[in-house]
């Protein structure tokens, strides 16, 4: 099974500042997806953005940003303009592009500071 | 816009008690995916189905685990004989094929 590694369990940034969530992901596969999604305390579960392996363009959703390596299966997400909102639990997530399963790494926790 | 809906959103039982939790996927999404989360972990994979075909389910997941989803609607996962180890929150998501998972607001159990 794919594996999906977030190394930073906890994080913490100034209200307007930059940050940047770290996710390396190992697979045989040529052909995949990678996702961040965002859990709010006691709330659902979102998508912040998608990333298709083939294309070799950066995703980016207003605010956030990633920064895609393929070669070193590496998926970083920025936030940039860091608002008080988006305070949560973010989670990494791979899936095959054939493929059902979506693999999740083990989150990381953002902290906004006024 | 509906979502993807759990009931009941939170659930306390006594050990031994069998327990069911209900997903209503969003209409036109074929797929439904269980997931188990616990606290300070990323999602944990339990089931997947296609429309009603129950097509995979983890090898983690003990036989007092089952999951239906009559008609490709809505499903039900239901824990028999609940151990505490089964506390949890249960997350359940749909999507559409080949797109990104869309999250209920899970169930959570609590298991005395």
């Amino acid at each position: 099974a794919q594996t999906v590694t977030q190394s930073q369990p906890e994080m913490s940034v100034q209200e307007a500042e930059t940050v940047t969530l770290s996710c390396t992901y190992d697979t045989s596969e040529s052909d995949y997806y990678l996702f961040w999604y965002k859990q709010p305390p006691s709330r659902q579960m979102i998508l912040v953005i998608r990333q298709e392996a083939y294309k070799q363009q950066n995703a980016t959703e207003n605010r956030f940003s990633v920064n895609f390596q393929k070669a070193a299966k590496s998926f970083s997400l920025k936030i940039s303009d860091s608002q008080l909102g988006d305070a949560a639990m973010y989670f990494c997530a791979y899936r095959s592009a054939p493929g059902n399963q979506f693999y999740f790494g083990t989150g990381t926790s953002l902290t906004v500071i006024p | 816009d509906t979502g993807v809906s759990q009931d009941p959103r939170h659930k306390i039982t006594k050990r031994g008690q069998n327990v069911t939790f209900r997903c209503d996927p969003i209409s036109e999404h074929n797929r439904l995916y269980w997931y188990r989360q616990t606290l300070g972990q990323g999602p944990e994979f339990l089931t997947y189905f296609q429309n009603e075909a129950q097509l995979e389910k983890s090898r983690l997941l003990s036989d007092r685990f089952s999951a239906e989803r009559p008609k490709g609607s809505f499903s039900t996962l239901e824990i028999q004989r609940t151990e505490q180890g089964d506390s949890a929150m249960y997350l359940c998501a749909s999507s559409p094929t080949g797109g990104e998972l869309f999250f209920g607001e899970g169930s959570r159990l609590t298991v005395l």
